[in-house]
Protein backbone atom coordinates (compact mmCIF):
# COMPACT_ATOMS: atom_id res chain seq x y z
CA UNK A 1 0.00 0.00 0.00
CA UNK A 2 1.19 3.38 -1.06
CA UNK A 3 -0.74 4.94 1.10
CA UNK A 4 -1.71 8.55 1.11
CA UNK A 5 0.27 10.14 -2.27
CA UNK A 6 0.54 13.92 -3.40
CA UNK A 7 1.66 15.66 -6.65
CA UNK A 8 3.46 17.69 -7.09
CA UNK A 9 6.19 17.79 -4.25
CA UNK A 10 7.56 21.25 -4.99
CA UNK A 11 5.85 23.97 -6.54
CA UNK A 12 6.95 27.91 -7.85
CA UNK A 13 3.92 29.67 -8.88
CA UNK A 14 3.55 33.46 -9.56
CA UNK A 15 0.95 35.32 -8.58
CA UNK A 16 -2.63 35.22 -10.20
CA UNK A 17 -1.47 32.05 -11.54
CA UNK A 18 -3.84 28.64 -11.07
CA UNK A 19 -2.53 25.30 -9.91
CA UNK A 20 -4.36 21.66 -8.24
CA UNK A 21 -2.76 19.67 -5.73
CA UNK A 22 -3.52 16.19 -6.63
CA UNK A 23 -4.20 13.57 -3.93
CA UNK A 24 -5.07 10.05 -3.41
CA UNK A 25 -5.27 7.23 -1.21
CA UNK A 26 -5.53 3.69 -1.23
CA UNK A 27 -7.05 2.50 2.09
CA UNK A 28 -10.62 3.00 1.52
CA UNK A 29 -10.60 5.88 3.01
CA UNK A 30 -14.20 7.80 3.73
CA UNK A 31 -12.73 10.90 4.96
CA UNK A 32 -10.13 13.15 3.43
CA UNK A 33 -9.07 16.19 4.35
CA UNK A 34 -6.85 19.23 3.11
CA UNK A 35 -4.27 21.08 5.34
CA UNK A 36 -1.96 23.88 5.09
CA UNK A 37 0.80 24.25 7.64
CA UNK A 38 2.71 27.59 8.26
CA UNK A 39 5.61 28.15 11.01
CA UNK A 40 4.09 28.19 14.32
CA UNK A 41 0.64 27.26 13.57
CA UNK A 42 0.12 23.93 13.26
CA UNK A 43 -1.96 22.72 10.85
CA UNK A 44 -4.87 24.27 9.52
CA UNK A 45 -7.67 22.54 8.27
CA UNK A 46 -8.68 23.92 4.57
CA UNK A 47 -11.45 21.60 3.31
CA UNK A 48 -12.63 18.40 3.89
CA UNK A 49 -14.79 15.78 2.41
CA UNK A 50 -16.74 13.28 5.20
CA UNK A 51 -17.22 10.79 2.41
CA UNK A 52 -17.44 10.25 -1.78
CA UNK A 53 -19.78 13.60 -3.26
CA UNK A 54 -19.53 15.25 0.00
CA UNK A 55 -17.11 18.38 0.41
CA UNK A 56 -17.12 21.13 3.49
CA UNK A 57 -15.31 23.91 4.20
CA UNK A 58 -12.57 23.93 7.24
CA UNK A 59 -11.33 26.63 9.07
CA UNK A 60 -9.36 28.45 6.33
CA UNK A 61 -10.89 27.63 3.03
CA UNK A 62 -10.71 31.44 1.00
CA UNK A 63 -9.16 30.80 -1.96
CA UNK A 64 -9.09 27.67 -2.28
CA UNK A 65 -11.65 25.15 -3.45
CA UNK A 66 -11.59 21.24 -4.05
CA UNK A 67 -12.86 18.57 -5.71
CA UNK A 68 -13.63 15.31 -4.31
CA UNK A 69 -13.14 13.19 -7.69
CA UNK A 70 -14.02 9.23 -6.59
CA UNK A 71 -13.21 7.79 -3.24
CA UNK A 72 -9.64 7.23 -3.45
CA UNK A 73 -9.00 11.18 -4.98
CA UNK A 74 -9.52 14.45 -3.66
CA UNK A 75 -8.01 17.82 -5.07
CA UNK A 76 -7.37 21.15 -4.14
CA UNK A 77 -7.16 23.83 -6.65
CA UNK A 78 -5.91 27.42 -6.46
CA UNK A 79 -7.46 29.81 -8.81
CA UNK A 80 -5.08 32.74 -8.22
CA UNK A 81 -2.54 32.01 -6.24
CA UNK A 82 -1.20 34.93 -3.82
CA UNK A 83 1.73 35.18 -1.52
CA UNK A 84 0.16 34.41 1.03
CA UNK A 85 -0.75 31.04 0.08
CA UNK A 86 3.16 30.25 0.56
CA UNK A 87 2.77 26.83 2.52
CA UNK A 88 3.51 23.55 2.57
CA UNK A 89 0.04 21.81 2.22
CA UNK A 90 -0.69 18.08 3.20
CA UNK A 91 -3.81 16.05 2.37
CA UNK A 92 -4.88 13.38 4.96
CA UNK A 93 -7.60 10.64 4.64
CA UNK A 94 -9.00 8.51 7.89
CA UNK A 95 -12.18 6.41 8.23
CA UNK A 96 -15.28 8.57 9.83
CA UNK A 97 -17.51 5.43 10.67
CA UNK A 98 -18.03 6.21 14.81
CA UNK A 99 -16.62 3.89 16.68
CA UNK A 100 -13.71 3.06 14.35
CA UNK A 101 -10.34 4.28 14.12
CA UNK A 102 -10.13 8.34 13.73
CA UNK A 103 -6.20 7.95 12.97
CA UNK A 104 -5.82 10.57 10.03
CA UNK A 105 -2.63 9.67 8.03
CA UNK A 106 -1.23 12.32 6.14
CA UNK A 107 0.94 12.30 2.76
CA UNK A 108 4.04 13.55 2.13
CA UNK A 109 3.24 16.81 1.15
CA UNK A 110 3.62 19.87 -1.15
CA UNK A 111 5.84 22.86 -0.93
CA UNK A 112 4.37 25.52 -2.59
CA UNK A 113 5.73 29.12 -3.17
CA UNK A 114 3.74 32.09 -4.99
CA UNK A 115 6.22 35.29 -5.51
CA UNK B 1 -15.61 25.87 16.83
CA UNK B 2 -12.98 24.05 18.44
CA UNK B 3 -9.98 25.70 20.30
CA UNK B 4 -6.66 23.83 20.77
CA UNK B 5 -3.75 25.69 22.50
CA UNK B 6 -0.51 24.17 23.63
CA UNK B 7 2.34 24.93 25.56
CA UNK B 8 5.30 25.05 25.77
CA UNK B 9 6.14 25.91 22.03
CA UNK B 10 9.87 24.46 22.90
CA UNK B 11 11.20 22.28 24.88
CA UNK B 12 14.99 20.98 25.40
CA UNK B 13 15.66 18.33 27.66
CA UNK B 14 18.49 16.36 28.55
CA UNK B 15 19.07 12.77 27.24
CA UNK B 16 17.44 10.53 29.90
CA UNK B 17 14.97 12.97 31.25
CA UNK B 18 11.58 12.85 30.87
CA UNK B 19 9.38 15.74 28.59
CA UNK B 20 5.89 16.93 29.40
CA UNK B 21 3.59 19.10 26.55
CA UNK B 22 0.30 20.50 28.07
CA UNK B 23 -2.95 21.11 25.69
CA UNK B 24 -6.43 22.48 26.38
CA UNK B 25 -9.11 22.21 24.38
CA UNK B 26 -12.70 24.25 24.28
CA UNK B 27 -15.18 22.07 23.02
CA UNK B 28 -16.94 19.43 25.39
CA UNK B 29 -17.98 17.49 22.90
CA UNK B 30 -14.36 16.58 21.63
CA UNK B 31 -13.81 13.10 22.16
CA UNK B 32 -10.34 11.85 20.79
CA UNK B 33 -7.34 13.67 21.57
CA UNK B 34 -4.43 12.09 18.85
CA UNK B 35 -0.62 13.18 19.64
CA UNK B 36 1.51 13.57 16.56
CA UNK B 37 5.20 13.55 15.71
CA UNK B 38 6.66 15.43 12.67
CA UNK B 39 10.35 15.45 11.68
CA UNK B 40 11.84 18.25 9.72
CA UNK B 41 10.56 17.79 5.83
CA UNK B 42 8.37 15.17 6.52
CA UNK B 43 4.84 14.36 7.30
CA UNK B 44 2.57 14.13 10.82
CA UNK B 45 2.54 11.04 12.11
CA UNK B 46 0.05 9.56 14.95
CA UNK B 47 2.59 8.23 17.98
CA UNK B 48 0.03 8.03 20.89
CA UNK B 49 -4.23 8.71 21.15
CA UNK B 50 -6.85 8.62 23.86
CA UNK B 51 -10.46 8.74 23.85
CA UNK B 52 -12.29 10.85 26.68
CA UNK B 53 -13.66 7.71 28.50
CA UNK B 54 -9.99 6.63 29.34
CA UNK B 55 -7.93 8.96 31.66
CA UNK B 56 -4.34 7.85 30.93
CA UNK B 57 -3.14 5.50 28.56
CA UNK B 58 1.30 4.44 27.90
CA UNK B 59 3.02 2.57 25.17
CA UNK B 60 6.40 2.32 26.18
CA UNK B 61 8.09 5.60 27.10
CA UNK B 62 5.24 7.22 25.90
CA UNK B 63 2.01 8.42 27.95
CA UNK B 64 -1.04 10.96 27.15
CA UNK B 65 -3.60 11.77 30.14
CA UNK B 66 -6.71 13.11 29.76
CA UNK B 67 -8.22 15.45 32.19
CA UNK B 68 -11.54 16.39 31.14
CA UNK B 69 -13.23 18.27 33.36
CA UNK B 70 -10.62 20.85 33.13
CA UNK B 71 -10.38 20.25 29.33
CA UNK B 72 -6.76 19.12 29.09
CA UNK B 73 -4.60 16.86 28.03
CA UNK B 74 -0.79 16.11 28.01
CA UNK B 75 2.22 14.43 26.38
CA UNK B 76 4.65 12.46 29.04
CA UNK B 77 7.81 11.20 27.44
CA UNK B 78 9.95 9.19 29.89
CA UNK B 79 13.88 8.68 29.15
CA UNK B 80 14.67 11.07 26.29
CA UNK B 81 16.57 9.90 23.33
CA UNK B 82 17.79 11.85 20.76
CA UNK B 83 15.55 10.63 17.88
CA UNK B 84 12.76 11.95 19.87
CA UNK B 85 13.50 15.59 18.82
CA UNK B 86 10.85 16.46 16.40
CA UNK B 87 7.75 18.97 17.02
CA UNK B 88 5.09 17.30 18.19
CA UNK B 89 1.29 18.19 17.63
CA UNK B 90 -1.73 17.54 20.00
CA UNK B 91 -5.26 17.53 18.30
CA UNK B 92 -8.79 17.59 19.42
CA UNK B 93 -11.59 15.91 17.40
CA UNK B 94 -14.97 16.85 16.65
CA UNK B 95 -18.00 16.77 14.16
CA UNK B 96 -19.29 14.51 11.82
CA UNK B 97 -16.57 13.99 9.74
CA UNK B 98 -13.97 13.76 12.55
CA UNK B 99 -12.34 17.02 11.90
CA UNK B 100 -8.73 17.77 13.78
CA UNK B 101 -8.14 20.87 15.02
CA UNK B 102 -4.25 21.06 15.93
CA UNK B 103 -2.38 22.99 18.99
CA UNK B 104 0.49 25.18 17.03
CA UNK B 105 3.15 22.96 17.93
CA UNK B 106 6.38 22.24 20.32
CA UNK B 107 9.67 22.02 19.12
CA UNK B 108 11.24 19.56 21.73
CA UNK B 109 15.03 19.07 21.41
CA UNK B 110 16.87 16.61 23.25
CA UNK B 111 20.61 17.44 24.20
CA UNK B 112 22.84 14.56 23.99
Amino acid sequence: NAGVTQTPKFQVLKTGQSMTLQCAQDMNHNSMYWYRQDPGMGLRLIYYSASEGTTDKGEVPNGYNVSRLNKREFSLRLESAAPSQTSVYFCASSESVSGGTYEQYFGPGTRLTVT
Amino acid sequence: GENVEQHPSTLSVQEGDSAVIKCTYSDSASNYFPWYKQELGKRPQLIIDIRSNVGEKKDQRIAVTLNKTAKHFSLHITETQPEDSAVYFCAAITGSARQLTFGSGTQLTVLP
